[in-house]
């Protein structure tokens, strides 16, 4: 299995307080994802990384910023959590672009 | 906008019988995923089809690509119980998600 790390795995957090999720890689792969997973909703695209400090907006960026300061290490940071933004996120890695995503083991994230 | 759409999004079947998850897309594109995933499961990469007309085998699953009609089809061959989970399409460079088939077989 590809190595891809997700942290944490679950989170309760208030409104209103920053959180920062975590997805580290050893596979040294160039894109990175970021997908939010919601019943009813399949998975969107939040921001993805096509190198280091390249990165760029998805389907439902807003309320969410990432960096890329390093090829293994691509953070998703939600500034002000709202109660919109519980949901389970995967983080993703890929390659090549000719080959499949690997995902990680997701990150449970509740805001109250 | 690139839009993604799957169906049926849910399909209970009975084993051994034969069917198929439909995948359309908005877009040009030149790439498809398929993925699979079990409930409270990560995702798992089925598929990646990768030119008009490419057509990829896997056991029961059968995946294929009309980049002309902008359509992609899942086919399952007498289906077994194990297969039930839900199957993703996705495509594109930015790699957009369908909403997901939920397939339910039933022994």
């Amino acid at each position: 299995d590809a190595g891809i790390t997700q942290s944490p795995r679950h989170k309760v957090t208030e409104t209103g307080t920053p959180v920062t999720l975590r997805c580290h890689q050893t596979e040294n792969h160039r894109y990175m994802y970021w997908y939010r997973q919601d019943p009813g909703h399949g998975l969107r695209l939040i921001h993805y990384s096509y190198g280091v400090k390249d990165t760029d907006k998805g389907e439902v960026s807003d309320g969410y910023s990432v960096s890329r300061s390093k090829t293994e290490d691509f953070l998703l940071t939600l500034e002000s959590a709202t109660s919109s933004q519980t949901s389970v996120y995967f983080c993703a890695i890929q390659g090549s672009y000719n080959s499949p995503l690997h995902f990680g083991n997701g990150t449970r994230l509740t805001v109250t | 906008e690139l839009k993604v759409e799957q169906n049926p999004l849910f399909l209970s079947m009975q084993e051994g019988k034969n069917y198929t998850i439909y995948c359309n897309y908005s877009t040009t594109s030149d790439r498809l995923y398929w993925y699979r995933q079990d409930p409270g499961k990560s995702l798992e990469s089925l598929f990646v089809l990768l030119s008009n007309g490419a057509v990829k085998q896997e056991g029961r699953l059968m995946a294929s690509l009309d980049t002309k009609a902008r359509l992609s089809t899942l086919h399952i061959t007498a289906a077994v119980h194990d297969l039930s989970a839900t199957y993703f399409c996705a495509v594109d460079r930015k790699i957009i998600f369908g909403k997901g088939t939920r397939l339910h077989i039933l022994p």
